[in-house]
């Protein structure tokens, strides 16, 4: 079965310094990634997708992931995190077999951002 | 604007009621989801929707029905067999037809309590 697994529940940074949250995904077959992004008690937002074209994804906002077949991998990163990044981040796994776009999610990392 | 409304944004509900939550899109997409969060466990499917008056279970549907009468709206009865139904539940939707690749957009999410 597709799965991903966030490897932190929490990540702290100072604004103004790098942000990487961590994904690790299980899948028989070539897997197509998502993050996801949610800020408190609304709805989630596309962050960037991951569908074979290129390993490098840039998404929104400044961050992007890579996608590293040979550790399974397909952490986030920006460059400089900046207060408005604050919110929970979901790395998302798409599941082909079923017929239909079964999503799997990630448990979440919460991004916290002090001044 | 496109996109997806859920009503209302908060709910509360006695034991051993019948309450149903809201879910409209106005993207003219084919297919619908319904998830459910709880702190700490990521999203989970309830029921999906891939054409006008087909619906199937997801992975956590008992407790819950569904309907899908129109395109555009994708109504979830939370009923009382549904023994821990405080929750937060969030609609989505996207163009369907089974591709892996394809973006779901999210609604606000409708916060449910049971008092």
């Amino acid at each position: 079965a597709q799965s991903v697994t966030q490897l932190d529940s929490h990540v702290s940074v100072s604004e103004g310094t790098p942000v990487l949250l961590r994904c690790n995904y299980s899948s028989s077959y070539s897997p197509s990634l998502f993050w996801y992004v949610q800020h408190p008690n609304k709805g989630l937002q596309l962050l960037l997708k991951y569908t074979s074209a290129a390993t490098l994804v840039k998404g929104i906002n400044g961050f992007e992931a890579e996608f590293k077949k040979s550790e399974t991998s397909f952490h986030l990163t920006k460059p400089s995190a900046h207060m408005s990044d604050a919110a929970e981040y979901f790395c998302v796994v798409s599941d082909k077999r079923v017929g239909f776009q079964k999503l799997v999610f990630g448990t979440g990392t919460r991004l916290l951002v002090s001044p | 604007d496109g996109g997806i409304t859920q009503s209302p944004k908060y709910l509360f509900r006695k034991e051993g009621q019948n309450v149903t939550l809201s879910c409209e899109q106005n993207l003219n997409h084919d297919a619908m989801y319904w998830y459910r969060q709880d702190p700490g466990q990521g999203l989970r499917l309830i029921y999906y929707s891939q054409i006008v008056n087909d619906f199937q279970k997801g992975d956590i549907a008992e407790g819950y029905s569904v309907s899908r009468e129109k395109k555009e709206s994708f109504p979830l009865t939370v009923t009382s067999a549904q023994k821990n139904p405080t929750a937060f539940y969030l609609c989505a939707s996207s163009t369907g037809g089974g591709s892996s690749y394809n973006e779901q957009f999210f609604g606000p999410g409708t916060r449910l309590t049971v008092l």
